[in-house]
């Protein structure tokens, strides 16, 4: 059974500070990880995508993976009001499979 | 990352009838992907679309109730079937961005929004 947990929260955080995000899962053969925004109403939009132990950085954004913890963060640098949403982490184990996702963590930017 | 075209974007159906959801991609795309939105929850796989062979069903999920066209390596669609109140959900469909053989994510269409009445 392939899962993927998440705090659904919400989570707030004030404007500027650091928004950090967790996902654990359990599927060791999981090989692909990702976290999407989604805004209300609209479909998901991909924000990282990481493949291997360590950290990936992309503008304010930085993903986290340790596969020994089973373990995926995502962290918001310089958080603003516009990062308010929800943010699901989905995690692929290859091949043909598609996406397994978290329910999603709701994240407030408070202004 | 590809393109997807997904219609109709929302729909109010009565019980019983069936609704097909078409996805446009506007490249050439091994396996496209059905998930269901449930209100207030995340996405669930509902199956794997190939070209040539029949979709693969997650558990939960059967052909009858949700029966899936491939016809080409750019289009599906996905039938809801005798729908019921339950089916009310947001539909969508996703496919895998690739290059030179790595993956880069998967894109999804911008869904379809399911009311049934």
């Amino acid at each position: 059974q392939k899962e993927v947990e998440q705090n659904s929260g919400p989570l707030s955080v004030p404007e500027g500070a650091i928004a950090s995000l967790n996902c654990t899962y359990s599927d060791r053969g999981s090989q692909s990880f990702f976290w999407y925004r989604q805004y209300s109403g609209k479909s998901p939009e991909l924000i990282m995508s990481i493949y291997s132990n360590g950290d990936k950085e992309d503008g304010r954004f930085t993903a986290q993976l340790n596969k020994a913890s089973q373990y995926v963060s995502l962290l918001i640098r310089d958080s603003q009001p516009s990062d308010s949403a929800t943010y699901l982490c989905a995690v692929n184990i290859g091949g043909a499979d598609g996406l397994t996702f978290g329910k999603g963590t709701h994240l407030i930017i408070q202004p | 990352s590809a393109v997807i075209s997904q219609k109709p974007s929302r729909d109010i159906c009565q019980r019983g009838t069936s609704l097909t959801i078409q996805c446009q991609v506007d490249s050439q795309v091994t396996m496209m992907f059905w998930y269901r939105q449930q209100p207030g929850q995340s996405l669930t796989l509902i199956a794997t679309a190939n070209q040539g062979s029949e979709a693969t069903y997650e558990s939960g999920f059967v052909i009858d109730k949700f029966p899936i066209s491939r016809p080409n390596l750019t289009f599906s669609t996905l039938t809801v079937s005798n729908m019921s109140p339950e089916d009310s959900s947001i539909y969508l469909c996703s496919v895998e961005d690739q290059g030179q053989g790595r993956n880069y994510g998967y894109t999804f269409g911008s869904g379809t929004r399911l009311t049934v009445v």
